[in-house]
């Protein structure tokens, strides 16, 4: 079943701690995002990748990171969280000009 | 920059009323539009795309959406509510050509009574 995968689901942790939302999808998709989405905002684009080794920023890319050294996996990286992180995020991929196939999102508390 | 702007955070209708969900957009280019839907606890799920062929594009669970250069509207209907359409809606644009960002809508919730 083609599908993007997202872990952990749900994730309260504290200030400072660095962690990591893994995302992989088994399309072969070229192309991979993630997104915030928050009341009121809609979803906004953290970042994006084309391909292996190429990511670039998104709208709101401060204090996060990403890297992507297969193409099937895309994690997105809080070095240190801060209670402004807290939110629902979304991991997405497609091939170029196609709709993006979202997965059902990790929803991380930050204290 | 494109963007899409949703009128109603909210939107509310008896079960077999029309379902209007308004999104007007902005973009120079032609733009490439969408409607996705999220039901609670899911992700993201493609309803319908415009990609500059038909105006008039037919999405899954009845939905459709008319492309109106004229008014820069996309709007998103469909005939008759049932209660399993409550959910949360996003309007959608991107660019043509390579890889272009997605600029997501604010979202409507719908509500369907009884």
């Amino acid at each position: 079943e083609a599908q993007v995968t997202q872990n952990p689901r749900y994730l309260i942790t504290v200030t400072g701690k660095k962690l990591t939302v893994t995302c992989s999808q088994n399309m072969n998709h070229e192309y991979m995002s993630w997104y915030r989405q928050d009341p009121g905002l809609g979803l906004r684009q953290i970042y994006y990748s084309m391909n292996v080794e190429v990511t670039d920023k998104g709208d709101v890319p401060e204090g996060y990171k990403v890297s992507r050294k297969e193409k099937r996996n895309f994690p997105l990286i809080l070095e240190s969280p801060s209670p402004n992180q807290t939110s629902l995020y979304f991991c997405a991929s497609s091939v170029p000009n196609q709709p993006q196939h979202f997965g059902d999102g990790t929803r991380l508390s930050i204290l | 920059a494109q963007s899409v702007t949703q009128l109603g955070s909210h939107v509310s209708v008896s079960e077999g009323a029309l379902v209007l969900l308004r999104c007007n957009y902005s973009s120079s280019v032609p733009p490439y539009l969408f409607w996705y839907v999220q039901y609670p606890n899911q992700g993201l799920q493609l309803l319908l795309k415009y990609t500059s062929a038909a105006t008039l594009v037919k999405g899954i669970n009845g939905f459709e959406a008319e492309f109106k250069k004229s008014e820069t509207s996309f709007h998103l209907t469909k005939p008759s509510a049932h209660m399993s359409d409550a959910a949360e809606y996003f309007c959608a644009v991107k660019r043509t050509g390579g890889f272009q960002k997605l600029v997501f809508g604010t979202g409507t919730r719908l509500l369907v009574s009884p």
